[in-house]
């Protein structure tokens, strides 16, 4: 079955230290894999995508991602936490059928990140 | 551009009342969804379209109805609305159905079921 994991509910870190929000997928073909932000009361935004290429991604607001194959990961990382970063953080993968890759996202269930001061 | 607009960003129904949540993209996207957010269960996806007059389910479709007659409209109808479908609502649209565009979502309907 095909699906994406989100370990933790919520992170928590103080400003300025590095972040890490953990993702990991299940998916029969190669993946593509999206990080999304969700602010309170607002629709999700897009950060990044890995679809194929340099395992590390860059992103939106200083984020990034790394890929890996062997543990069938995709954690999203910023070296330096915000508070403004606070914020709800989906991970998603695009699913495969046997046709190959659908037009689906599979999201995770979210992990709440709380930057404190 | 607007992007992904939503209407209305409240809604408070009584059980057996229908209604429907309206979608408008300006971007020219090919591709519509509609999601709904539950706590501890992420998105998940309630119908999609690939393009005018094509539609097709999602992973949670019962109890919904769409049409999508323009690119750029991509209306939601709850029939007979229930308690569990209390939910928040996103639209999200993208460039094409089987690229790895990114996906945009509307700003979303937080629907409560009496």
């Amino acid at each position: 079955a095909q699906s994406v994991a989100q370990p933790e509910d919520q992170v928590n870190v103080a400003e300025g230290n590095p972040l890490t929000v953990k993702c990991t997928y299940s998916v029969s073909g190669n993946p593509y894999l999206f990080w999304y932000v969700q602010y309170p009361n607002r629709g999700l935004q897009f950060l990044l995508k890995y679809i194929t290429g340099d395992n590390l991604v860059k992103g939106s607001y200083g984020f990034e991602a790394e890929f890996n194959k062997s543990q069938t990961s995709f954690h999203l990382k910023k070296p330096s936490a915000l508070v403004s970063d606070s914020a709800l953080y989906f991970c998603a993968v695009r699913g495969f059928n046997y046709g190959g890759a659908t037009n689906k996202l599979i999201f995770g269930t979210g992990t709440l990140l709380a930057v404190q001061p | 551009n607007a992007g992904v607009t939503q209407t209305p960003k409240f809604q408070v129904l009584k059980t057996g009342q229908s209604m429907t949540l309206q979608c408008a993209q300006d971007m020219n996207h090919e591709y519509m969804s509609w999601y709904r957010q539950d706590p501890g269960m992420g998105l998940r996806l309630i119908h999609y379209s690939v393009g005018a007059g094509i539609t097709d389910q999602g992973e949670v479709p019962n109890g919904y109805n769409v049409s999508r007659s323009t690119t750029e409209d991509f209306p939601l109808r709850l029939l007979s609305a229930a308690p569990s479908q209390t939910s928040v609502y996103f639209c999200a649209s993208r460039k094409g159905s089987f690229s790895t565009d990114t996906q945009y979502f509307g700003p979303g309907t937080r629907l409560t079921v009496l």
